[in-house]
C-alpha cells in the first residue's frame, strides 16, 4: 500500500516550457486535491475532484489544468510555465469531503521555473 | 476574507511542554485541524476537532473555542523528533481545508 505517490520529486522547467505532474493513490479515495506551498504562506489549493471525471478550481487556479480520467490517478498540467510558479506542489486524496476525514498527502513535487 | 494565524517560530527545550497557539476566521466551520510537517516532507494528520474542548492523544492535545475561533496544540515531553512544522487548518463552509503558514518548533537539548 503506497498511499499517495508524485512524479516527478523534482524538476526545473524554463519559462514558457510545458510540463504535467503525475498523482496517484491507491486507496480508493473519491476526492484528490492538488495544492502549492510557498515560504511563509499556507497551503493553497489550486484544482481538485469529488469523483472520476470531475474537477473543480480551487484558491489559485490561473496558470494550471487538471485532468482526472481514472480515479486512482489526478494530473496537474502547466501549459506555460512562470518563474511564480516555483513552488512544491502536494498532491492529497480523502475519502470524504468533510468530517474527521483526513487528507493523505504525496511527498511532494519541487518545481524550480527558470 | 479567509485568516487563520500562527506564530511563525517557537523553540522548547527537550522534555518541556509547549502550546502552539492558532487563531482563525473563516466563511463556516466544519471542523479544524492540526498537521505536522517535517522539513522537505508531507503535512501528516494530527488531530482534528469540531466541538469545544480538548482531545487528547499520547503526548499531544489540541484544543478548540468555536466561540473564539481559537485553538492550540499541546505537545508534552517534547522529543528532539518533533521539531518540524505544525500547521493550523479550518474546513470552511464548502469543505475546504484554509491553511495557516505554519508553525515551525525547534527543539533544543
Amino acid at each position: 500500500n503506497a498511499g499517495v505517490t508524485q512524479t516527478p520529486k523534482f524538476r526545473v522547467l524554463k519559462t514558457g516550457q510545458s510540463m504535467t505532474l503525475l498523482c496517484a493513490q491507491d486507496m480508493n479515495h473519491e476526492y484528490m486535491y492538488w495544492y502549492r506551498q510557498d515560504p511563509g504562506m499556507g497551503l493553497r489549493l489550486i484544482h481538485y475532484s469529488v469523483g472520476e471525471g470531475t474537477t473543480a478550481k480551487g484558491e489559485v487556479p490561473d496558470g494550471y489544468n487538471v485532468s482526472r480520467l481514472k480515479k486512482q490517478n489526478f494530473l496537474l498540467g502547466l501549459e506555460s510555465a512562470a518563474p511564480s510558479q516555483t513552488s512544491v506542489y502536494f498532491c492529497a486524496s480523502s475519502s470524504a469531503a468533510g468530517g474527521a476525514e483526513t487528507q493523505y498527502f504525496g511527498p511532494g513535487t519541487r518545481l524550480l521555473v527558470l | 476574507g479567509q485568516n487563520i494565524d500562527q506564530p511563525t517560530e517557537m523553540t522548547a527545550t527537550e522534555g518541556a511542554i509547549v502550546q502552539i497557539n492558532c487563531t482563525y476566521q473563516t466563511s463556516g466551520f466544519n471542523g479544524l485541524f492540526w498537521y505536522q510537517q517535517h522539513a522537505g516532507e508531507a503535512p501528516t494528520f494530527l488531530s482534528y476537532n469540531v466541538l469545544d474542548g480538548l482531545e487528547e492523544k499520547g503526548r499531544f492535545s489540541s484544543f478548540l473555542s468555536r466561540s473564539k475561533g481559537y485553538s492550540y496544540l499541546l505537545l508534552k515531553e517534547l522529543q528532539m523528533k518533533d521539531s518540524a512544522s505544525y500547521l493550523c487548518a479550518v474546513m470552511d463552509s464548502n469543505y475546504q481545508l484554509i491553511w495557516g503558514a505554519g508553525t515551525k518548533l525547534i527543539i533544543k537539548p
